[in-house]
Protein backbone atom coordinates (compact mmCIF):
# COMPACT_ATOMS: atom_id res chain seq x y z
CA UNK A 1 0.00 0.00 0.00
CA UNK A 2 0.76 3.56 0.06
CA UNK A 3 3.94 4.80 2.21
CA UNK A 4 3.57 8.17 3.47
CA UNK A 5 7.26 9.36 3.53
CA UNK A 6 8.11 12.58 6.23
CA UNK A 7 10.82 15.11 5.93
CA UNK A 8 13.76 14.95 8.22
CA UNK A 9 13.39 16.34 11.96
CA UNK A 10 13.94 20.43 11.78
CA UNK A 11 15.38 22.80 14.56
CA UNK A 12 13.78 26.22 14.59
CA UNK A 13 13.88 29.09 16.73
CA UNK A 14 10.56 30.95 18.17
CA UNK A 15 8.78 33.35 16.30
CA UNK A 16 10.19 31.37 12.85
CA UNK A 17 8.27 29.18 10.27
CA UNK A 18 9.04 25.18 9.53
CA UNK A 19 7.48 23.45 6.73
CA UNK A 20 7.28 19.53 6.63
CA UNK A 21 6.93 17.46 3.69
CA UNK A 22 4.44 13.82 3.76
CA UNK A 23 4.87 12.03 0.02
CA UNK A 24 3.00 9.23 -1.24
CA UNK A 25 5.43 6.77 -1.89
CA UNK A 26 4.11 3.53 -4.18
CA UNK A 27 1.11 5.23 -4.97
CA UNK A 28 -1.16 8.48 -5.01
CA UNK A 29 -3.41 10.71 -2.34
CA UNK A 30 -6.41 11.33 -4.78
CA UNK A 31 -9.23 11.92 -2.54
CA UNK A 32 -8.01 10.32 0.38
CA UNK A 33 -7.13 13.07 2.71
CA UNK A 34 -3.98 13.56 4.46
CA UNK A 35 -3.91 15.20 7.93
CA UNK A 36 -1.20 16.08 10.34
CA UNK A 37 -1.25 15.04 13.82
CA UNK A 38 1.28 16.47 16.91
CA UNK A 39 2.56 14.67 19.84
CA UNK A 40 4.46 16.92 22.14
CA UNK A 41 7.12 14.83 24.36
CA UNK A 42 5.11 12.31 26.86
CA UNK A 43 1.52 13.86 25.55
CA UNK A 44 -1.39 12.26 24.08
CA UNK A 45 -2.18 12.89 20.00
CA UNK A 46 -3.23 16.54 18.59
CA UNK A 47 -5.27 16.75 15.43
CA UNK A 48 -4.10 20.13 13.08
CA UNK A 49 -5.81 20.00 9.96
CA UNK A 50 -6.32 18.39 6.65
CA UNK A 51 -6.46 18.42 2.83
CA UNK A 52 -8.10 16.75 0.32
CA UNK A 53 -5.28 16.40 -2.18
CA UNK A 54 -7.05 16.75 -5.29
CA UNK A 55 -9.69 19.24 -4.29
CA UNK A 56 -7.29 21.33 -2.53
CA UNK A 57 -9.93 21.22 0.30
CA UNK A 58 -8.37 22.30 3.38
CA UNK A 59 -9.77 22.19 7.22
CA UNK A 60 -7.88 23.63 10.11
CA UNK A 61 -8.19 22.89 14.44
CA UNK A 62 -9.37 26.32 15.33
CA UNK A 63 -6.28 26.46 17.76
CA UNK A 64 -4.27 26.51 14.40
CA UNK A 65 -6.18 28.88 12.22
CA UNK A 66 -4.10 31.75 11.02
CA UNK A 67 -0.81 30.09 12.12
CA UNK A 68 -1.11 26.72 9.68
CA UNK A 69 -1.04 26.06 6.45
CA UNK A 70 -1.78 22.72 4.58
CA UNK A 71 -0.91 22.53 0.67
CA UNK A 72 -0.36 19.70 -1.85
CA UNK A 73 1.46 19.72 -4.89
CA UNK A 74 0.04 16.68 -6.92
CA UNK A 75 2.53 15.93 -9.49
CA UNK A 76 5.02 14.87 -7.18
CA UNK A 77 1.98 13.48 -4.66
CA UNK A 78 3.57 15.37 -1.48
CA UNK A 79 1.40 17.42 1.22
CA UNK A 80 3.12 20.47 3.23
CA UNK A 81 2.22 21.67 6.67
CA UNK A 82 3.78 25.14 7.63
CA UNK A 83 3.46 26.12 10.64
CA UNK A 84 4.20 30.07 11.52
CA UNK A 85 5.33 32.13 14.50
CA UNK A 86 6.68 29.21 16.43
CA UNK A 87 6.57 28.97 20.20
CA UNK A 88 8.46 26.40 22.26
CA UNK A 89 5.70 24.56 23.01
CA UNK A 90 4.87 23.46 19.65
CA UNK A 91 8.21 21.22 19.95
CA UNK A 92 6.78 18.07 19.32
CA UNK A 93 6.49 14.85 16.83
CA UNK A 94 4.28 15.83 13.41
CA UNK A 95 2.72 12.90 11.47
CA UNK A 96 0.77 13.31 8.50
CA UNK A 97 -1.92 10.51 8.83
CA UNK A 98 -4.34 9.33 5.78
CA UNK A 99 -8.03 8.53 5.57
CA UNK A 100 -9.37 6.01 4.17
CA UNK A 101 -12.21 7.49 3.09
CA UNK A 102 -12.86 9.38 -0.07
CA UNK A 103 -13.81 12.94 0.48
CA UNK A 104 -13.57 13.56 4.34
CA UNK A 105 -11.03 15.13 6.29
CA UNK A 106 -11.06 15.04 10.12
CA UNK A 107 -11.96 10.96 10.37
CA UNK A 108 -10.20 7.43 11.38
CA UNK A 109 -6.04 7.34 10.27
CA UNK A 110 -4.83 4.04 8.88
CA UNK A 111 -2.00 5.29 7.36
CA UNK A 112 0.32 7.07 9.17
CA UNK A 113 4.10 8.77 8.42
CA UNK A 114 7.29 8.11 10.31
CA UNK A 115 6.86 11.14 12.20
CA UNK A 116 9.03 14.64 11.87
CA UNK A 117 10.49 15.98 15.55
CA UNK A 118 10.57 19.58 15.38
CA UNK A 119 12.35 21.43 18.05
CA UNK A 120 11.48 24.88 19.10
CA UNK A 121 14.66 26.40 20.89
CA UNK A 122 16.32 29.49 20.99
CA UNK B 1 -14.71 20.45 21.58
CA UNK B 2 -15.67 16.54 22.43
CA UNK B 3 -13.56 15.52 25.17
CA UNK B 4 -12.60 11.87 25.30
CA UNK B 5 -11.76 10.37 28.87
CA UNK B 6 -9.87 7.43 28.95
CA UNK B 7 -9.56 4.99 31.94
CA UNK B 8 -7.44 3.78 33.73
CA UNK B 9 -4.12 5.62 33.32
CA UNK B 10 -2.14 3.32 33.84
CA UNK B 11 -2.42 -0.99 33.70
CA UNK B 12 -0.47 -3.27 34.71
CA UNK B 13 -1.02 -7.26 33.61
CA UNK B 14 0.57 -10.25 32.81
CA UNK B 15 0.62 -11.97 29.38
CA UNK B 16 -2.27 -14.33 28.69
CA UNK B 17 -4.91 -11.70 30.79
CA UNK B 18 -7.72 -10.06 29.43
CA UNK B 19 -7.91 -6.53 29.59
CA UNK B 20 -11.09 -3.85 29.02
CA UNK B 21 -9.75 -0.39 28.13
CA UNK B 22 -12.63 2.18 28.64
CA UNK B 23 -12.79 5.70 26.75
CA UNK B 24 -16.03 8.17 27.58
CA UNK B 25 -17.17 11.45 25.73
CA UNK B 26 -18.58 14.36 26.92
CA UNK B 27 -21.37 13.86 24.23
CA UNK B 28 -22.55 11.80 22.10
CA UNK B 29 -20.35 10.46 19.22
CA UNK B 30 -23.04 7.86 17.32
CA UNK B 31 -19.93 4.91 16.63
CA UNK B 32 -17.45 7.43 15.31
CA UNK B 33 -14.68 5.65 17.56
CA UNK B 34 -11.53 4.52 16.68
CA UNK B 35 -9.03 2.82 18.94
CA UNK B 36 -4.90 3.25 18.50
CA UNK B 37 -2.19 1.36 19.53
CA UNK B 38 1.28 3.23 19.93
CA UNK B 39 4.73 1.54 20.97
CA UNK B 40 7.80 4.09 21.48
CA UNK B 41 9.17 5.98 18.98
CA UNK B 42 6.68 4.81 16.46
CA UNK B 43 3.47 5.98 15.04
CA UNK B 44 0.21 5.04 15.78
CA UNK B 45 -1.11 1.99 14.71
CA UNK B 46 -5.32 1.83 13.53
CA UNK B 47 -6.80 -0.91 15.80
CA UNK B 48 -10.73 -0.34 15.44
CA UNK B 49 -12.76 1.86 13.57
CA UNK B 50 -16.23 2.41 13.72
CA UNK B 51 -16.71 1.79 17.78
CA UNK B 52 -15.98 -2.41 16.37
CA UNK B 53 -14.77 -2.75 12.95
CA UNK B 54 -11.17 -4.33 12.73
CA UNK B 55 -8.60 -3.19 10.55
CA UNK B 56 -6.66 -4.89 8.03
CA UNK B 57 -4.48 -7.50 9.86
CA UNK B 58 -5.58 -6.40 13.35
CA UNK B 59 -5.93 -10.23 14.99
CA UNK B 60 -9.04 -10.85 16.14
CA UNK B 61 -8.21 -10.49 19.76
CA UNK B 62 -8.88 -7.39 19.98
CA UNK B 63 -12.66 -5.74 20.02
CA UNK B 64 -14.30 -2.74 20.02
CA UNK B 65 -17.79 -1.97 21.49
CA UNK B 66 -19.80 0.95 22.18
CA UNK B 67 -22.15 3.60 21.26
CA UNK B 68 -22.73 7.21 22.20
CA UNK B 69 -21.01 8.34 24.80
CA UNK B 70 -19.30 4.79 26.27
CA UNK B 71 -17.03 2.54 24.54
CA UNK B 72 -14.74 -0.25 25.49
CA UNK B 73 -11.58 -1.45 24.01
CA UNK B 74 -10.90 -5.19 24.71
CA UNK B 75 -8.09 -7.36 24.29
CA UNK B 76 -9.03 -11.00 24.40
CA UNK B 77 -5.78 -12.20 25.77
CA UNK B 78 -2.54 -10.02 26.59
CA UNK B 79 0.44 -10.87 24.11
CA UNK B 80 4.04 -9.85 25.21
CA UNK B 81 3.67 -7.19 21.62
CA UNK B 82 0.50 -5.74 22.89
CA UNK B 83 2.11 -3.56 26.21
CA UNK B 84 1.69 -0.22 24.34
CA UNK B 85 0.07 3.17 24.88
CA UNK B 86 -3.81 3.22 23.68
CA UNK B 87 -5.55 6.08 22.59
CA UNK B 88 -9.48 6.30 21.49
CA UNK B 89 -10.46 9.21 18.81
CA UNK B 90 -13.66 10.59 18.09
CA UNK B 91 -14.61 11.70 14.37
CA UNK B 92 -17.96 12.52 14.74
CA UNK B 93 -17.94 16.11 15.28
CA UNK B 94 -14.67 18.38 14.32
CA UNK B 95 -12.46 19.05 15.47
CA UNK B 96 -11.65 15.05 15.80
CA UNK B 97 -10.10 14.74 18.97
CA UNK B 98 -7.99 12.03 21.18
CA UNK B 99 -8.28 10.70 24.60
CA UNK B 100 -5.14 11.28 26.52
CA UNK B 101 -4.30 7.43 26.28
CA UNK B 102 -3.78 4.68 28.63
CA UNK B 103 -0.40 3.04 29.06
CA UNK B 104 -0.45 -1.32 29.36
CA UNK B 105 2.30 -2.07 31.10
CA UNK B 106 3.61 -5.82 31.81
CA UNK B 107 3.07 -6.64 35.30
Amino acid sequence: QVQLVQSGAEVQKPGSSVKVSCKASGGTFSSNAINWVRQAPGQGLEWMGGIIPDLGATIYAQKFQGRVTITTDEPTSTVYMELNSLRLEDTAVYYCARVNVGGVIGFYFDNWGHGTLLTVSS
Amino acid sequence: EIVLTQSPGTLSLAPGERVTLSCRASQSVSSYVAWYQQKPGQAPRLLIYGASSRATAIPDRFSGSGSGTDFTLTISRLEPEDFAVYYCQQYDTSPCSFGQGTKLEIK
